[in-house]
C-alpha cells in the first residue's frame, strides 16, 4: 500500500533562515509526489509536484523539494523563511490502485516561522 | 491555477436535519471529485471518490447512506449529510481532478465547509 510519513509534527524556524519539512514515502512503482499548504480554515493549496524528470522541483512561493529515490524522501525546502509561511504542510502520494487515483496524505507538519 | 469553489463556507444546523454542500470546478472539467473530512489539526480523511455520472466509491467505515454524494456534471459534485448529529461537525473539503490525456495529476481543493451541528 502507498503511504507517506511526515516525521515532525512541528517545525520552528526563525525568519530569514532556511527551512526543511521532511517527507518519506513508500510506494510500489514510480511515485507521484505532491506538497500542499493549508492556512487556518482554508482548503489546501498546491505547492509543487514530482512526476518525473529533475530531482529538484521548484514550486510556488519560493518553495522547492528534492526527490531522493535511494532515501525514499521528498523534503520540502525554502532558502529563506517568511513569517507568512507559517501554516500546515502536507506531503502526499498518488495512489493509482483501485482506479481512483486518490491522494494519500501524510499527517501534516505545522511550520512556525518566528520574526 | 484551477479554481474549485465550495458552498456554503460555513453552516450551522440542528441535529436531525440534512445539509447539502456544493463543490464546483470553475474553470475546468473535473473527471473525478473527492470529498475529505478534516478534524482540528489533523490530516485529511478521504470519505469518497466520485466520477461524473456514476456512483461514488466510499472509503471503508464511511456510511454511504449518511453521506450522500452526487456528481451530476463535470463541474459539480454535492455532499449531503443526512440526519446530521453533533459528531458530524467537522471541516469538509472537496477536491477536483482532471484526468485524461492532458492530466497534470494534481488535485485542486475547495476552500472547505465548516459544519456545526447543534
Amino acid at each position: 500500500a502507498q503511504s507517506v510519513a511526515q516525521p515532525e509534527d512541528q517545525v520552528n524556524v526563525a525568519e530569514g533562515n532556511p527551512l526543511t519539512v521532511k517527507c518519506t514515502y513508500s510506494v510500489s512503482g514510480n511515485p507521484y509526489l505532491f506538497w500542499y499548504v493549508q492556512y487556518p480554515n482554508r482548503g489546501l493549496q498546491f505547492l509543487l509536484k514530482y512526476i518525473t524528470g529533475d530531482n529538484l522541483v521548484k514550486g510556488s512561493y519560493g518553495f522547492e523539494a528534492e526527490f531522493n529515490k535511494s532515501q525514499t524522501s521528498f523534503h520540502l525546502k525554502k532558502p529563506s523563511a517568511l513569517v507568512s509561511d507559517s501554516a500546515l504542510y502536507f506531503c502526499a502520494v498518488r495512489d493509482f490502485s483501485g482506479n481512483t487515483g486518490k491522494l494519500i496524505f501524510g499527517q501534516g507538519t505545522t511550520l512556525q516561522v518566528k520574526p | 491555477g484551477a479554481v474549485v469553489s465550495q458552498h456554503p463556507s460555513r453552516v450551522i444546523c440542528k441535529s436531525g436535519t440534512s445539509v447539502k454542500i456544493e463543490c464546483r470546478s470553475l474553470d475546468f472539467q473535473a473527471t473525478t471529485m473527492f470529498w475529505y473530512r478534516q478534524f482540528p489539526k489533523q490530516s485529511l480523511m478521504l470519505m469518497a471518490t466520485s466520477n461524473e455520472g456514476s456512483k461514488a466509491t466510499y472509503e471503508q467505515g464511511v456510511e454511504k447512506d449518511k453521506f450522500l454524494i452526487n456528481h451530476a456534471s463535470l463541474t459539480l459534485s454535492t455532499l449531503t449529510v443526512t440526519s446530521a448529529h453533533p459528531e458530524d461537525s467537522s471541516f469538509y473539503i472537496c477536491s477536483a481532478y482532471h484526468g485524461g490525456e492532458r492530466a497534470t495529476y494534481e488535485q485542486y481543493f475547495g476552500p472547505g465547509t465548516r459544519l456545526t451541528v447543534t
